[in-house]
């Protein structure tokens, strides 16, 4: 069972554009909400990330939005590159211990 | 630099033999974690270990064995009971439940092919 479920599964968009990727959770007592960049034949490497107590995080061209009460958090990646074109996890957890993945999303932005 | 080493890169097994994945770090971390990845099915847990000689199965732990007897090292056995071993497979660590969360560190990975 997918306690995390993200979407879309991959997405393309073009240089300078906005991607946007979509998470859901269904456990409350989730507090803690990182985002994963993985490259090809490489280990993810952490984003981004946010609490709950807080609605938006920036860190450069990305954002988390974060939705507490409808149990949803999203990344944008504004002013999209090549050197974005990845794989991008969400995930959840309590505290700092297993945390639960999306499925990812593949994201290709076209020059 | 702090870090998790995997090794090795790349792993060949034959048909009825057992392997060893290596995870090593020297983040201090208490959490240490292996995960499977195949094409589009993004990460799956095999197990996990939150303290030395204490492991919990995760979602898809038959046919993998591992063990936590130092804090810096949480190797992967697959055995042959593992009828599909060609994966991507992962080593994370993270400071755990009792920590400040910073996110888990990810080593770069084994690519374990059957031949």
């Amino acid at each position: 069972q997918q306690q995390v479920k993200q979407s879309p599964q991959s997405l393309i968009v073009q240089k300078g554009g906005i991607s946007i990727i979509n998470c859901a959770y269904e456990n409350t007592a989730f507090d803690y909400f990182p985002w994963y960049q993985q490259f090809p034949g490489k280990g993810p490497a952490l984003l981004i990330a946010i609490r709950p107590d807080v609605s938006e995080k920036k860190e450069g061209r990305f954002t988390i939005s974060f939705n507490k009460s409808a149990k949803q958090f999203s990344l944008h990646i504004m002013d999209s590159q090549p050197g974005d074109s990845a794989t991008y996890f969400c995930a959840a957890s309590i505290n700092d211990y297993k945390l639960s993945f999306g499925a990812g999303t593949t994201v290709t932005v076209r020059a | 630099d702090g870090g998790i080493t995997q090794s090795p890169k790349y792993l060949f097994r034959k048909e009825g033999q057992n392997v060893t994945l290596s995870c090593e770090q020297n983040l201090n971390h208490d959490a240490m974690y292996w995960y499977r990845q195949d094409p589009g099915q993004g990460l799956r847990l095999i197990y996990y270990s939150q303290i030395v000689n204490d492991f919990q199965k995760g979602d898809i732990a038959e046919g993998y064995s591992v063990s936590r007897e130092k804090k810096e090292s949480f190797p992967l056995t697959v055995t042959s009971a593992q009828k599909n071993p060609t994966a991507f497979y992962l080593c994370a660590s993270s400071t755990g439940q009792g920590g400040i969360a910073y996110g888990y560190t990810f080593g770069s990975g084994t690519r374990l092919t059957v031949v």
